[in-house]
């Protein structure tokens, strides 16, 4: 299925670090969403790389894609307690139809 | 511009009961989708609209779901009846159309709570 497989399912990290986390999928894409999910701002979209990009920043984000491997990785520098939440791959491919796996979940600590 | 609006945002019903979840998508947006969340797991896709036609509804439990997008602009989505397991957040979503074979951003409301006791 068009799904990506987020690891590791939770990651605890202290305020200041580094977190990163990976996606692998199966299938061929169009291109790769990062989406996060928190009790306050509920689910929005994070970042957008597509098929022929290799690596896209955005802030504090970096995202990096390997179609040749099958896999994405996401980089949140300097994290902040209000970076905790649920971070999901999105694959995509010509339907637009966006699937979530069971994402990673990333609490940040003072 | 105004986000996705979703309403009720709080639910709680029966089983065996009927329930309905009512979604205004941005404005221009062509595709809408319904997305079940069980408690601890990612979004589910239950059904996805372009305009007023149904894209995928493969995931949609037919014999208790129905979800429909009059005009190609509100949503509805409707369960009857309620078992104990439809007990989730609903969230509705919608994006624009980028271009042919390629996708933009998926724009989501806060969802409405479902209960079933």
């Amino acid at each position: 299925s068009q799904q990506g497989e987020e690891d590791p399912q939770a990651l605890s990290i202290q305020e200041g670090e580094n977190a990163t986390m990976n996606c692998s999928y199966k299938t061929s894409i169009n291109n790769l969403q990062w989406y996060r999910q928190n009790s306050g701002r509920g689910l929005v979209h994070l970042i957008l790389i597509r098929s022929n990009e290799r690596e896209k920043h955005s802030g504090r984000l970096r995202v990096t894609l390997d179609t040749s491997k099958k896999s994405s990785s996401l980089l949140i520098t300097a994290s902040r307690a209000a970076d905790t939440a649920s971070y999901f791959c999105v694959l995509t491919g010509t339907a637009s139809k966006l699937t979530f796996g069971t994402g990673t979940r990333l609490q940040v600590t003072l | 511009e105004a986000g996705v609006a979703q309403s009720p945002r709080y639910k709680i019903i029966e089983k065996r009961q009927s329930v309905a979840f009512w979604c205004n998508p941005i404005s221009g947006h062509a595709t809408l989708y319904w997305y079940q969340q069980i408690l601890g797991q990612g979004p589910k896709l239950l059904i996805q609209f372009q305009n007023n036609g149904v894209v995928d509804d493969s995931q949609l439990p037919k014999d208790r779901f129905s979800a429909e997008r009059l005009k190609g602009v509100d949503s509805t989505l409707k369960i009857q009846p309620a078992k104990l397991e439809d007990s989730a957040v609903y969230l509705c979503a919608s994006s624009a159309r980028g271009t042919p074979g390629l996708n933009t951003e998926a724009f989501f409301g806060q969802g409405t709570r479902l209960t079933v006791v």
